[in-house]
């Protein structure tokens, strides 16, 4: 079946550009999570989702980022007044349950903001 | 709180040869331990999981990894590699049974293997 697709998979952004990525996670599962991977390194957790509601956000790294799933599937992940350091990789995974299960990971979204 | 640790940033090996992946994790509290692999302008692709049981978990593509837990490691092996296997592998760790509410994982910064014929 249909994996985890996001979209657009490459993005350049002016700074000050507001910009939104789109994760279409596997039908059916509870959980959506988005991490961000900086050049060299490994993913960090941003946010994350079972079914609508947004039960952690502790690892957005300011105000500018806002995410949602008002339906619980498709989700986006907004940035506002992008900056150069937000230039990174966004990796969108879900999990069938709510409980530790295998994460899926999408291609990821590649963002450069100049 | 968790961490990751992988000792080795880049791991140059020749074809055919073994190859040892170092991941060391710190946490106060019980974890789950996954080996994640990374193809260029690919997502992550998980290679094996160790969440209970036998302490050898195997995996895809020939891969093996041991959790040790006095010495909180969670190393990955393959006897014999190839060239296919050139790629960024990830080693995470997600605290087990985290009050039923996620399970976000924490991800080292990555080993590149590299597979020189």
């Amino acid at each position: 079946g249909a994996g985890v697709s996001q979209s657009p998979r490459y993005k350049v952004a002016k700074r000050g550009q507001d910009v939104a990525l789109r994760c279409d996670p596997i039908s059916g599962h509870v959980s959506l999570f988005w991490y961000q991977q900086a050049l060299g390194q490994g993913p960090e957790f941003l946010t994350y989702f079972q079914n609508e509601a947004q039960l952690d956000k502790s690892g957005l790294p300011s105000d500018r980022f806002f995410a949602e799933r008002p339906e619980g599937s498709v989700s986006t992940l907004k940035i506002q007044r992008t900056q150069q350091e937000d230039s990174a990789v966004y990796l969108c995974a879900s999990s069938p349950g709510a409980y530790q299960e295998t994460q899926y990971f999408g291609p990821g979204t590649r963002l450069l903001v100049l | 709180a968790q961490s990751v640790t992988q000792l080795d940033s880049q791991v140059p090996v020749f074809e055919e040869a073994p190859v040892e992946l170092r991941c060391n994790y710190s946490s106060s509290v019980s974890v789950y331990l996954f080996w994640y692999v990374q193809y260029p302008n690919q997502g992550l692709q998980l290679l094996l999981k160790y969440l209970s049981g036998s302490t050898l978990v195997k995996g895809i593509n020939g891969f093996e990894a041991e959790f040790n837990k006095s010495q909180t490691s969670f190393h990955l092996r393959k006897p014999s590699v190839h060239i296919s296997d050139t790629a960024e592998y990830f080693c995470a760790v997600t605290a087990e049974n985290y009050g039923g509410s996620q399970g976000n994982l924490i991800f080292g910064k990555g080993t590149k293997l590299s597979v020189k014929p």
